[in-house]
């Protein structure tokens, strides 16, 4: 089955600071893909990055990258330049080829970031 | 392009009562997913569609909850009837099938918020 840990509850940084949110994940397929999502308070779940397990190079998209460490198991969402606009909580997800019948994403149970003036 | 449409985005009801959530996926995606998402927690996969088909709704909890998907569009997930626990998010994605699912991007709704009572 697979598993994906999300070990802050909740982070508090300053506007303009680059904060690094921690995603480690267990699963036994050999081809998955990683996700990280952001979840404003309106409840809508944004879809920010993604990252195959056979990419060679970490993610991009914007002021958003995905540090990969595939020997560790982990993929932490690295934002640079922070904005008030950035609080909300974010959920690190996964894909795979198996999980056990299931065929969605398995969620961490995310980090709240809140970014101070 | 228009996102994921759900309605209605709040619901009360009294245990016991019947409820349905609708949803309407990106153009031309042919996969759908519904999700729960309890306070504090990450999102659960409930079902998926391959176009009109159920390929998995092994954690869907049978005896109280429905969904269809006619035409392979638009879908219903119904609960009757309503326990307390039911209380939730209840979060509509879809995502356009490559053929390798592990890279789909699933993009979301803006959920359904349950409150029974």
């Amino acid at each position: 089955a697979q598993k994906i840990t999300q070990t802050q509850p909740g982070m508090f940084v300053q506007e303009k600071e680059a904060v690094t949110l921690d995603c480690t994940y267990d699963t036994s397929d050999p081809s998955y893909g990683l996700f990280w999502y952001k979840q404003p308070s309106s409840g809508e779940m944004i879809f920010l990055i993604y990252q195959g397990s056979y990419d060679q190079q970490n993610a991009t998209e914007g002021r958003y990258s995905l540090n990969f460490q595939k020997a560790r198991k982990s993929a932490n969402l690295v934002i640079s330049a922070s904005q008030l606009g950035d609080s909300a909580m974010y959920f690190c997800a996964m894909s795979g080829t198996s999980g056990g019948g299931a065929d969605g994403l398995t969620f961490g149970k995310g980090t709240h970031l809140i970014i101070q003036p | 392009e228009a996102g994921v449409v759900q309605s209605p985005r709040y619901k009360i009801i009294e245990k016991k009562q019947p409820v349905a959530f609708w949803c309407n996926p990106i153009s031309g995606h042919n996969t759908l997913y519904w999700y729960r998402q309890n306070l504090g927690q990450g999102p659960e996969l409930l079902i998926r569609y391959e176009n009109e088909e159920a390929v998995d709704d092994s954690q869907l909890p049978k005896d109280r909850f429905s969904a269809e998907r006619l035409k392979g569009v638009d879908s219903t997930l119904k609960i009757q009837p309503a326990e307390l626990g039911d209380s939730a998010v209840y979060l509509c994605a879809s995502s356009l099938d490559s053929g390798a699912r592990v890279t789909d991007t699933q993009y979301f709704g803006p959920g359904t918020r349950l409150t029974v009572l």
